[in-house]
């Protein structure tokens, strides 16, 4: 089976950093997603890991272990509107993407 | 243009309708895809075409029905829904691009009631 693990929910304050853990045990592994999804929204992409190592993109950054199984998302200097749901989804081939069951963050002043 | 567009945006349907959820972009891409998202849940990957053939059927119920009669339009034709079905479904668009980084784009959804 797949099993991708998230924490359910995480609450962190506003300018201060929060990591999102996710692991993961797959057949198959083609790159590591992590998306944002606002309620009631789509989901947006926010970073992409294939190679094991640190990848950042502004305030965001996203961490691969394949060794381990294990991703984390890293958000500095946090605002109220980073409150969201964090997405980690596996490609377990070309199209294919299974999303873990998701991280509600959420940001207080 | 990293827009992908869904109508109709909210949809009630009787279990015995007949009824179309369509999907756009305009980006180039040659992969698309058909999400169903229950309440506080992942989106759950249904349908892929890539290059306008279907090449993931993530063993969907025949009541759901995929098209993709060009490459960037996407159709979802649903037939005789059970009340479970209620849910919202994504529409994503993506490169095809192999081995390489292909990140999905998603619309809004078509929020469905089924009653």
């Amino acid at each position: 089976g797949q099993n991708i693990d998230q924490p359910t929910e995480m609450t962190a304050t506003e300018g201060a950093i929060v990591q999102i853990n996710c692991t993961y045990q797959t057949s198959g592994f083609n790159g590591l997603f992590w998306y944002q999804q606002h309620a009631g929204e789509a989901p947006t992409f926010l970073s992409y890991n294939v190679l094991d190592g640190l990848e950042e993109k502004g305030r965001f950054s996203s961490f691969l272990s394949r060794s381990k199984g294990y991703s984390y998302l890293l958000l500095k200097e946090l605002q109220m509107k980073d409150s969201a749901s964090y997405l980690c989804a596996v490609s377990r081939r070309p199209h294919m993407l299974t999303f873990g069951g998701g991280t509600r963050l959420m940001v207080k002043p | 243009d990293t827009e992908v567009t869904q109508t109709p945006k909210h949809l009630v349907m009787g279990m015995t309708n007949k009824k179309s959820l369509k999907c756009e972009q305009h980006m180039g891409h040659r992969a698309m895809y058909w999400y169903k998202q229950k309440a506080k849940k992942p989106p759950e990957l249904m349908f892929v075409y890539s290059y306008e053939k279907l090449s993931i059927n993530e063993s969907v119920p025949s009541r759901f029905s995929p098209e993709c009669p060009n490459s960037s339009l996407l159709n979802l034709h649903l037939h005789a829904l059970q009340p479970e079905d209620s849910a919202l479904y994504l529409c994503a668009s993506s490169q095809d691009g192999g081995q390489g980084r292909y990140e999905q784009y998603f619309g809004p959804g078509t929020r469905l009631t089924v009653t």
